[in-house]
């Protein structure tokens, strides 16, 4: 099957400072998702992105598609704590089921 | 969007019994699906509820072991059969809609002594 690796796994800031996220996928991918799980909760959605080189903000949140379609990431400006959790990218697979990746956890601390 | 409610929200069974989750949906979806999460660890897909037929399990899940209902386009269960320590972990249900965003029930952890 489709492989999704994320990098880092797990990375601690201070609030305040800069924070990404990247996915990078064997092939070429039709399209890239992202969510958002807090400790104890349950993923979130947070973008869709479909187009080569897309690039798409949302508040300090800003994700990127790359060229050639075949790796993401997501960069967070100014962390804050409520930025705290784990950031999964998804990658559609046969009969569009989502392969998710293996996560970045992100701690943030005052 | 798509609200999902998910009962129970916790259980601690003994090993040999069996579970049944259940998953409710505000609106009506085609597609649902169950993962599983083990603490820290990325979600794994268990298989597509299909409403009206069976469900379509990915490799290393059988039926036997986690069947599925899907009576209507709202509702599906899963029940964990027969578990074992190694079922401990948090079950969740999803929906996708029609725009291909995922939406998430808040989970089922279960705790196999």
């Amino acid at each position: 099957g489709q492989q999704v690796m994320q990098i880092p796994q797990y990375q601690h800031v201070q609030e305040g400072e800069d924070f990404t996220t990247y996915c990078n996928s064997s092939t070429t991918l039709s399209n890239i998702q992202w969510y958002k799980q807090r400790p104890g909760g349950h993923p979130v959605f947070l973008i869709q992105l479909v187009k080569s080189g897309e690039v798409k903000k949302q508040k300090r949140l800003t994700f990127q598609f790359g060229e050639a379609k075949k790796n993401s990431s997501l960069h967070i400006t100014a962390t804050q704590t409520t930025d705290v959790g784990t950031y999964f990218c998804a990658i559609p697979g046969t009969a569009s089921k989502l392969t998710f990746g293996t996560g970045t956890r992100l701690q943030v601390t005052l | 969007s798509a609200v999902i409610s998910q009962k129970p929200s916790r259980d601690i069974c003994q090993r040999g019994t069996s579970l049944t989750i259940q998953c409710q949906v505000d609106s009506q979806v085609t597609m649902m699906f169950w993962y599983r999460q083990q603490p820290g660890q990325s979600l794994t897909l268990i298989a597509t509820a299909n409403q009206g037929s069976e469900a379509t399990y990915e490799s290393g899940f059988v039926i036997d072991k986690f069947p599925i209902s899907r009576p209507n386009l709202t509702f599906s269960t899963l029940t964990v059969s027969n578990m074992s320590p190694e079922d401990s972990s948090i079950y969740l249900c999803s929906v996708r809609t029609v725009s291909y965003e995922q939406y998430f029930g808040p989970g089922t952890r279960l705790t196999v002594t």
